[in-house]
């Protein structure tokens, strides 16, 4: 599992209600990332930490925010949560090295009612 | 812009028998990867392919990679049951810092 977790592993939550995702990592890689998962969208990346308080937007960062203020923690916000939200979140790691993979989290499962 | 297009999206075999996924990009990538994903469960790293005539192999499957032709595959040795999953791939673009772009996934089902 290379030592990722993730919190909660399942949420129900309303339309408009702010929603926070954990990922901890004991690994001190540098590269934090987080994608959602989607039937027929593959994996989208939505936002990434290079280091603590260093992130930048993906793919699909419109009404995400993140925060890492520890290298092992990398938040995912949703402001106000919405129904196109609904969706499978992976938090990935990695050290940021040429060729190395990255390590996937066992996922949570977000639906926005 | 980077985009990555894998086919067949779908694919049924019998067990025994031989195929190939397929991977596309769009414009240069530095590095290609595969993926393994079972139901309900998280995604498991199988391949890293860098350079241009990369060739890895793990038990029935073997990845390449061609650069100048922007494709990558990943093919299937006599098939079993335990490699019905879905399989990804993921490109990255240079100078990206490690971000990924990855196809909609295969699923490939192995029937007896």
């Amino acid at each position: 599992d290379a030592g990722i977790t993730q919190s909660p592993r399942h949420k129900v939550t309303e339309t408009g209600t702010p929603v926070t995702l954990r990922c901890h990592q004991t690994e001190n890689h540098r590269y934090m990332y987080w994608y959602r998962q989607d039937p027929g969208h593959g994996l989208r990346l939505i936002h990434y930490s290079y280091g603590v308080k260093d992130t930048d937007k993906g793919e699909v960062s419109d009404g995400y925010s993140v925060s890492r203020s520890k290298t092992e923690d990398f938040l995912l916000t949703l402001e106000s949560a919405t129904s196109s939200q609904t969706s499978v979140y992976f938090c990935a790691i990695s050290y940021g090295q040429e060729g190395e993979t990255q390590y996937f989290g066992p996922g949570t499962r977000l639906l926005v009612l | 812009e980077l985009k990555v297009e894998q086919n067949p999206l779908f694919l049924s075999m019998q067990e025994g028998k031989n195929y190939t996924i397929y991977c596309n990009y769009s414009t240069t990538s530095d590095r290609l990867y595969w993926y393994r994903q079972d139901p309900g469960k998280s995604l498991e790293s199988l391949f890293v392919l860098l350079s241009n005539g990369a060739v890895k192999q793990e038990g029935r499957l073997m990845a390449s990679l061609d650069t100048k032709a922007r494709l990558s595959t990943l093919h299937i040795t006599a098939a079993v049951h335990d490699l019905s999953a879905t399989y990804f791939c993921a490109a990255g673009a240079r100078g990206s810092q490690g971000n990924l772009i990855f196809g909609k996934g295969t699923k490939l089902s192995v029937k007896p």
